[in-house]
């Protein structure tokens, strides 16, 4: 079963909305949380990296004031797109790792439709 | 930049075994290689990880060279299920996982 889950899977919101995309960690504590983007027939892209109790580092190009990332507790990052343009539409994933070792687990993923 | 170099693609019959190369010629000695597979959709799933020895798990094998510089995941009966996108990964402990364009493996019947 799943370890990483996010929650919508899918949801559509207009554009000049927020949406809030959560990811929980259900059978560990997450130190680290990651978040990727996933255009169509692309690769995933790295957007931020999220430590318990610390502010994201977000990767060269992603705005930070408009894909918010809060990782308030072990079991729990969220990701807020603010601002919703429809050049936001994708596929959104969240990874997380348990301890400081090599297991990464990935959630199963968020679509986002900006209309 | 790529630390991993992949073919785009690839075909394999049903039943038949598929093996997947990766070549990694820049790892350095603490980062372990990955493999991790995305079916439409989906997120990833995680396959196998080794650093330098042989390791088989109940879904492939995975085959690193001597130097280090190249692996082969090879899934050993390879079913319709197994249509996806595999990504080869190198990464160190506590860094972060990043993705090349992988290998779109097709299964056909």
């Amino acid at each position: 079963g799943a370890v990483v889950s996010q929650h919508p899977s899918r949801v559509i919101c207009k554009s000049g909305t927020s949406v809030k995309i959560e990811c929980r960690s259900l059978d560990f504590q997450a130190t680290t949380m990651f978040w990727y983007r996933q255009f169509p027939k692309q690769s995933l892209m790295l957007m931020a990296t999220s430590n318990e109790g610390s502010k994201a580092t977000y990767e060269q190009g992603v705005e930070k004031d408009k894909f918010l990332i809060n990782h308030a507790s072990l079991t729990l990052s969220t990701l807020t797109v603010t601002s919703a343009h429809p050049e936001d539409s994708s596929f959104y994933i969240c990874s997380a790792r348990w301890g400081s070792g090599n297991t990464i687990y990935f959630g199963e993923g968020s679509w986002l439709t900006v209309v | 930049d790529a630390k991993t170099t992949q073919p785009p693609s690839m075909d394999c019959a049903e039943g038949r075994a598929a093996n997947l190369p990766c070549n990694h010629s820049t790892i350095s000695g603490n980062e372990y290689v990955y493999w991790y597979r995305q079916i439409h959709s989906q997120g990833p799933q995680y396959i196998i990880h080794g650093l330098k020895n042989n390791e088989t798990n109940e879904m492939a094998s995975l085959i690193i060279t001597e130097d280090r510089k190249s692996s082969t995941l090879i899934l050993p009966h390879a079913t319709l299920r197994d249509t996806a996108v595999y990504y080869c990964i190198v990464r160190a402990n506590n860094n972060d996982m990043r993705f090349g364009a992988g290998t779109r493996l097709t299964v056909k019947p």
